[in-house]
């Protein structure tokens, strides 16, 4: 099955600073990675997603790169603000028959002001 | 309304109770989701529901029992558990199920079981 390694699982950084979270995953079959954000009391959010035709996606201050030869993808938060501080998950698919989503171990980013 | 809604959001059980846990979504979509979630780890994927039909299982035990009453509606029953159940259960919903879609989840049941 899939496995997803995701690093760091702690990230401190400054409000205004930049901040990236890597990924990386073993099936070469998995062709969707999306990002999830979870703040404390909620469920996940998506944030942005990519599909393996795509090297890159942005949405603001958000982005997402996908490098499928090394199986890895980064989530980049540009002119970071407290209220990005939350759990990141990372995850990983397929479209084929009844793929799940497998989601990797997360990383807690703390924007201080 | 893109809301997945969880009720309730605390439950404390002992281990001899039966109680439900359920989730309300109004976006039409066709599968549902329920999620296990220990604190500080990824949620873990319990059971799914495809057009109101179970298609996964993640090897759950009997003790906790999925229904999917109609499209919009999945509940959880809960029927003697123990300690290491206590979790955050996760519902979240999709449009149909393929594995590559967006997944809207609720906020969830923080759940206790003394």
């Amino acid at each position: 099955g899939e496995n997803v390694e995701q690093h760091p699982s702690t990230l401190s950084v400054q409000e205004g600073d930049s901040a990236v979270i890597k990924c990386t995953y073993s099936d070469s079959a998995s062709n969707y990675f999306p990002w999830y954000k979870q703040e404390l009391g909620k469920g996940p959010q998506l944030i942005i997603d990519i599909r393996s035709n795509v090297g890159e996606k942005k949405d603001q201050r958000i982005a997402v790169t996908l490098n499928k030869t090394a199986k890895h993808f980064s989530l980049h938060i540009t002119e970071t603000q407290p209220e990005d501080s939350a759990v990141y998950f990372c995850a990983a698919s397929s479209n084929s028959g009844y793929s799940t989503l497998t989601f990797g171990k997360g990383t807690m980013l703390l924007v201080s002001p | 309304d893109t809301e997945v809604t969880q009720t309730p959001k605390h439950l404390v059980m002992g281990m001899t109770n039966k109680k439900s846990l359920k989730c309300e979504q109004h976006m039409g979509h066709r599968a549902m989701y329920w999620y296990k979630q220990k604190a500080k780890k990824p949620p873990e994927l319990m059971f799914v529901y495809s057009y109101e039909k179970l298609s996964i299982n993640e090897s759950v035990p009997s003790r906790f029992s999925p229904e999917c009453p109609n499209s919009s509606l999945l509940n959880l029953h809960l029927h003697a558990l123990q300690p290491e159940d206590s979790a955050l259960y996760l519902c979240a919903s999709s449009q149909t199920g393929t594995g590559d879609e967006k997944l809207f989840f609720g906020s969830g049941t923080q759940l206790s079981v003394l």
